[in-house]
């Protein structure tokens, strides 16, 4: 089966322009996670999906933050307009809420704001 | 709210055993997950306890103590390919699917 797919593996841009990152979960899988990943806060949770639905967006940065997900099998995460501070590894995750609940990440988005 | 511990760095030689534990500070928590990061990579996962005690999957075990608010891995017969970050996550106790992770611990597995 394939795994967590995101797009894309990397993104330099210059400040103020709008970033789009994008996810597909594993299909069957219920929950989808935005993380991000920086050296000097670690793995951070933003939002996460049930069915489709935000359960809770409490890690959501600010109002630049924006993440949609429209079907079952894929999510967006938006940043407009976008700042240095934003770099970062941003990983898309997904379970199936089941049992011990092990999340599966993608390989990540690597985004550097010039 | 949740807190998480962990050794920055771990070194530790191919062949030998090593732990790497996570303390926590929390209002509650259903259970304790450990995931491995080579650098570069993405999380994946290792293991969960739910209840206190040790759970094996091969070469590593985990063990969560409530009453101590502590937890750890144990890497046995350690190999190169051991090297990386790992970190402890706590599942919310009221938000179930909410994870917290600690700050990761990097392990240098020299030969």
């Amino acid at each position: 089966d394939a795994g967590v797919i995101q797009s894309p593996r990397h993104e330099v841009t210059e400040m103020g322009q709008e970033v789009t990152l994008r996810c597909k979960p594993i299909s069957g899988h219920d929950y989808l996670f935005w993380y991000r990943q920086t050296m000097m806060r670690g793995l951070e949770l933003l939002i996460y999906f049930n069915n489709n639905v935000p359960i809770d967006d409490s890690g959501m940065p600010e109002d630049r933050f924006s993440a949609k997900m429209p079907n079952a099998s894929f999510s967006t995460l938006k940043i407009q307009p976008s700042e240095p501070r934003d770099s970062a590894v941003y990983f898309c995750a997904s379970s199936d809420g089941q049992g011990n609940q092990p999340q599966h990440f993608g390989d990540g988005t690597r985004l550097s704001i010039l | 709210g949740q807190s998480l511990e962990q050794p920055s760095e771990v070194t530790a030689v191919e062949g030998a055993i090593v732990q790497i534990n996570c303390t926590y500070q929390t209002s509650g928590f259903y259970g304790l997950s450990w995931y491995q990061q080579h650098d570069g990579g993405a999380p994946t996962f290792l293991s969960y306890n739910a209840l206190d005690g040790l759970e094996e999957t091969g070469r590593f075990s985990s063990f969560l103590s409530r009453s101590d608010s502590y937890g750890y891995l144990l890497l046995q017969e350690l190999q190169m390919k051991d090297s990386a970050s790992y970190f402890c996550a706590v599942r919310a106790l009221y938000n179930f699917n909410k994870f917290y992770f600690g700050s990761g611990t990097k392990l240098n597995v020299k030969p």
